[in-house]
């Protein structure tokens, strides 16, 4: 079983601060999302990645398979950055495994102007 | 770009009651989920289906939970009987394929709330 941990659980930034939110986990993975829920509950998918890195926009995510850990960082944070980012992990194909995630705890992050 | 849809949004259900949550996948995906988020809690795996049945299920998902493909567009989650612990949010997901490169898309949740 993969155990997912994100830190931190909180965070608060002003507006064009550098973000950055971790997710680790213990069990070899095939893929990880980075998430983002809005105060209404949806989730929105920002990234997959298995390795390296990927930007999108002032989204930047990186993975270290070795160290089974993942980084979302965010440049210029502006209020409407101000979500639940959640990491949730793909375990590696075999056996019975059809892609279910695995789900961090989630960070809430509030960026103030 | 397509999109997850679920219905309703919100569903409001007597205990003892059985209720029907719907979703409409991507058109050409393969691989199905359900999820659901307790308030305040993770988001947890309740089942995946493929090819008509279901390829893997959570310990959470009992003989209370079934889901189905009725006529190749929508995919429900039936609870036969909710218990008040059943209130909470329900996220359908699909993907094309359960391949690493292959991301799976959310719809925005259905917010089940027991009486």
């Amino acid at each position: 079983k993969n155990e997912v941990e994100q830190s931190p659980q909180n965070l608060t930034a002003q507006e064009g601060e550098f973000i950055t939110i971790n997710c680790s986990y213990s069990v070899g993975i095939s893929a990880l999302h980075w998430l983002q829920q809005h105060p209404g509950g949806g989730i929105v998918s920002l990234f997959m990645l298995s390795s390296g890195k990927k930007k999108h926009g002032r989204l930047i995510a990186t993975i270290n398979i070795q160290e089974k850990h993942s980084s979302l960082h965010i440049t210029a944070s502006h209020p409407r950055d101000s979500a639940v980012y959640i990491c949730a992990v793909r375990n590696r194909m075999g056996g019975t495994s059809y892609g279910k995630l695995t789900f961090g705890q989630g960070t809430i992050l509030t960026v103030h102007p | 770009e397509p999109e997850v849809t679920q219905t309703p949004s919100h569903q409001v259900t007597q205990m003892g009651q059985e209720v029907i949550l719907r979703c409409v996948p991507i058109s050409n995906h393969l691989y199905f989920y359900w999820y659901r988020q307790i308030l305040g809690q993770k988001v947890e795996f309740l089942v995946s289906f493929y090819n008509n049945e279901i390829s893997e299920k959570s310990e959470i998902f009992d003989d209370q939970f079934s889901v189905e493909r009725p006529d190749g567009s929508n995919f429900t989650l039936k609870i036969r009987s909710t218990k008040l612990e059943d209130s909470a949010m329900y996220f359908c997901a699909s993907s094309r394929g359960a391949a690493r490169n292959q991301p799976q898309h959310f719809g925005d949740g259905t917010r089940l709330s027991i009486l």
